[in-house]
């Protein structure tokens, strides 16, 4: 069966520091691969998609960055952090195609003081 | 005008009773939808999903597309206080990104 993974599960990081947040997938090959961020209270937002290695899809203009080194592994970054970064970011993956489901992470907490 | 259209609520019920959660869109395009559940401080997990029109149930969940409308629901019979959390819709058209578009979702509360 399928696993997602999501680390670290909470961070606390000052103002201008950097950042790496890590997902990797179990049991699938050539996963579409997504980051979302969920302010409280609020519905998910798309940060950035990749359908495969190198392929990055970025959805909104942002102080982060993304990356797929390995076909099973995405990883989200900033050089800066903002106090607006914070949030709850969620790792997803989907099969390839149209109609397929997404299968999240636990997600990671993220509070920029 | 959002692509999904979700009323965030509060919703609170009593035990037992009968909840209808609602979803309204406008990209006539989309054909596969989907309900999440998300509890809090985790991540979202599929509940249903359904593709183009049409009523699906799985035990005390039931949900119900009609295209014509644009308008998506999901009904849970016999609510549970397990059931409080935040429902959210999600869906798609054609295309290869399998990019879901959400609601804001819907937080349920079932009080005992």
């Amino acid at each position: 069966s399928q696993t997602i993974h999501q680390w670290p599960a909470t961070l606390v990081q000052p103002v201008g520091s950097p950042l790496s947040l890590e997902c990797t997938v179990e049991g699938t090959s050539n996963p579409n691969l997504y980051w979302y961020r969920q302010a409280a209270g609020r519905g998910l937002q798309l940060l950035f998609y990749s359908i495969g290695i190198g392929q990055i899809s970025s959805e909104v203009p942002q102080n982060l960055s993304a990356s797929r080194p390995q076909d099973r592994q995405f990883i989200l970054s900033s050089k800066k952090l903002l106090l607006s970064d914070s949030g709850f970011y969620l790792c997803a993956w989907s099969a390839g195609g149209s109609g397929e489901t997404q299968y999240f992470g636990p997600g990671t907490r993220l509070l920029v003081l | 005008q959002k692509e999904v259209e979700q009323d965030p609520g509060p919703l609170s019920v009593p035990e037992g009773a009968i909840v209808s959660l609602n979803c309204t869109y406008s990209n006539s395009a989309f054909q596969y939808f989907m309900w999440y559940r998300q509890y809090s401080r985790k991540g979202p997990e599929l509940l249903m999903y359904t593709y183009s029109s049409g009523n699906k149930e799985d035990g005390r969940f039931t949900a119900q597309v009609d295209k014509s409308s644009k308008y998506i629901s999901l009904f849970i019979r016999d609510s549970q206080p397990s059931d409080s959390a935040t429902y959210l819709c999600a869906m798609s058209g054609p295309g290869n990104t399998g990019k879901l578009i959400f609601g804001q979702g819907t937080t349920l509360q079932v009080k005992p």
